[in-house]
C-alpha cells in the first residue's frame, strides 16, 4: 500500500524549532516531487514547500528563511525543519506527492501532524 | 500569485439534488502549449486529508463516483454533484497549478439541507 505518515508535531513555544518527518512506503521519495501543505485550524489549505527529485527546493514567502525541506533517501523520508516558529505557523502539516510538476497537484496525502505554537 | 476565489463559501442542498460549486482564478489557468486547464478539485471530510477528485478541470480520478463532474475553462470553473449523497458532506477546494506558487481556493462547505 502506498502511504505517507507524518510525525513530529506538538506544542512548541514561539521562537522555537521543530522537525517534522514524513515516512513513505510504496513509493520512493527521491523519485517524486514531495511537498508540505499546511492547514490552520478551521482554515483552508496553504502550500508550504517542495523538494524536487533533483533536490531543488522552493518555499512559500511566509516560511522562506525559517523552514528547510530535505529528504533522507536511505530512510525514504521527507523532512521539514521549522525554526523561529510563530503563532501563525500553528496548523496541521501534510506531506503530499505532487504529480505533473514542477507546479503540479497532489494525488497522495498523509494524514497530517498538528503543530501548535503557543506560550 | 494567482488568487483562487470560490463561491459560495457554504452551501446546503437536499439529498438527491444538484450541488454546484464555483471557482474563479485571477488569471487564466489554460496553458496554451497543451490546451489544458491547470486546475484540480479536492474533497476534504472532517479529520481527513484532502482527496483528489478531479484533475485538469474535468478528468474524474479513478474511483470517484460519476455524480461528480468538473467543467469550465480559462478563469471560471464549476464542480457539480448531480445527486447529493450523505457521504458527500465535506469541504471542497479548487487548486491551480498553472504557475508558482500553487494556490488553493478558500473552500466551500457543503451540507445537507
Amino acid at each position: 500500500e502506498v502511504q505517507l505518515v507524518e510525525t513530529g508535531g506538538g506544542l512548541i513555544q514561539p521562537g522555537g524549532s521543530l522537525r517534522l518527518s514524513c515516512a513513505a512506503s510504496g513509493l520512493t521519495v527521491s523519485n517524486n516531487y514531495m511537498n508540505w501543505v499546511r492547514q490552520a485550524p478551521g482554515k483552508g489549505l496553504e502550500w508550504v514547500s517542495v523538494i524536487y527529485s533533483g533536490a531543488g527546493t522552493h518555499y512559500a514567502d511566509s516560511v522562506k528563511g525559517r523552514f528547510t525541506i530535505s529528504r533522507d533517501n536511505s530512510k525514504n523520508t521527507l523532512y521539514l525543519q521549522m525554526s523561529s516558529l510563530r503563532a501563525e505557523d500553528t496548523a496541521v502539516y501534510y506531506c503530499a506527492r505532487e504529480l505533473d510538476g514542477p507546479v503540479g497537484y497532489f494525488d497522495l496525502w498523509g494524514r497530517g501532524t498538528l503543530v501548535t505554537v503557543s506560550s | 500569485d494567482i488568487v483562487m476565489t470560490q463561491s459560495p463559501d457554504s452551501l446546503a442542498v437536499s439529498l438527491g439534488e444538484r450541488a454546484t460549486i464555483n471557482c474563479k482564478s485571477s488569471q487564466s489557468v489554460l496553458y496554451s502549449r497543451n490546451n489544458k486547464n491547470h486546475l484540480v478539485w479536492y474533497q476534504q471530510k472532517p479529520g481527513q486529508p484532502p482527496k483528489l477528485l478531479i484533475s485538469w478541470a474535468s478528468t474524474r480520478e479513478s474511483g470517484v463516483p460519476d455524480r461528480f463532474s468538473g467543467s469550465g475553462s480559462g478563469t471560471d470553473f464549476t464542480l457539480t454533484i448531480s445527486s447529493l449523497q450523505a457521504e458527500d458532506v465535506a469541504i471542497y477546494y479548487c487548486q491551480q497549478f498553472y504557475s508558482f506558487p500553487i494556490t488553493f481556493g478558500q473552500g466551500t462547505r457543503l451540507e445537507i439541507k
